[in-house]
């Protein structure tokens, strides 16, 4: 199958520091990636779509302010959470679309927010 | 209600044993069908799309129901290496492409 990779995969930050967190499509151009974040137990929750060359979609309650999205090229999204708290330790996942509509996963990015 | 309502389980099954795990979807305009599975502290792969007229891969076996917005994954001969968490997931449509996922169903085989 297609690969996606994310970097960083850990990341330990102090609070009200930002942490970019960088989504590849490897071996395909993907018009639209998405952003999930998964919290312990919990399902996969859509944060934002994220389409090339336009602004991001972000769903009901995810600040875009906070939640910073950039899809500069066919190959790269990048996700900035901005002055990130403890509440935002997570498991952020990122996906990218194929032609045929399948979406492959990033490996994710583990948050923790000291 | 979820949009998308799986039993969260857990599911101890010995190996060998055939296990099903049951789905249901609230938005009946839902276009794409898919079993994702997820390894601890991992990634969701793609298992399986699951289609109406039903599919097979292997030990796994996927089915969909539309009238009853339902969907399932049965395993037979399980396998120690089948132990994960099991997403049930929807296209619910629309331009964007954007996945649903249930909570998921753990499973674990025991030897």
């Amino acid at each position: 199958g297609a690969v996606v990779s994310q970097h960083p995969s850990r990341v330990i930050c102090k609070s009200g520091t930002s942490v970019k967190i960088e989504c590849r499509s490897l071996d395909f151009q993907a018009t639209t990636m998405f952003w999930y974040r998964q919290f312990p137990k919990k399902s996969l929750m859509l944060m934002a779509t994220s389409n090339e060359g336009s602004k991001a979609t972000y769903e009901q309650g995810v600040e875009k302010d906070k939640f910073l999205i950039n899809h500069a090229s066919l190959t790269l999204s990048t996700l900035t959470v901005t002055s990130a708290h403890p509440e935002d330790s997570s498991f952020y996942i990122c996906s990218a679309r194929t032609v045929t509509d399948t979406q492959y996963f990033g490996p994710g990015t583990r948050l923790t927010v000291l | 209600r979820k949009e998308v309502e799986q039993d969260p389980g857990p599911f101890n099954v010995p190996e060998g044993a055939t296990v099903a795990f049951n789905c249901t979807y609230s938005n009946s305009a839902s276009q794409s069908f898919f079993w994702y599975r997820q390894d601890c502290r991992k990634e969701p792969k793609l298992l399986m799309s699951v289609y109406s007229s039903g599919n097979e891969d292997g030990r796994f076996t996927a089915q969909l129901n539309r009238a009853s917005q339902y969907i399932s994954l049965l395993i037979r001969d399980s396998k120690l290496s089948d132990s994960a968490t099991y997403l049930c997931v929807v296209n619910p449509g629309g331009g964007a492409q954007k996945l649903v996922f249930g909570q998921g169903t753990r499973l674990t085989i025991n030897p």
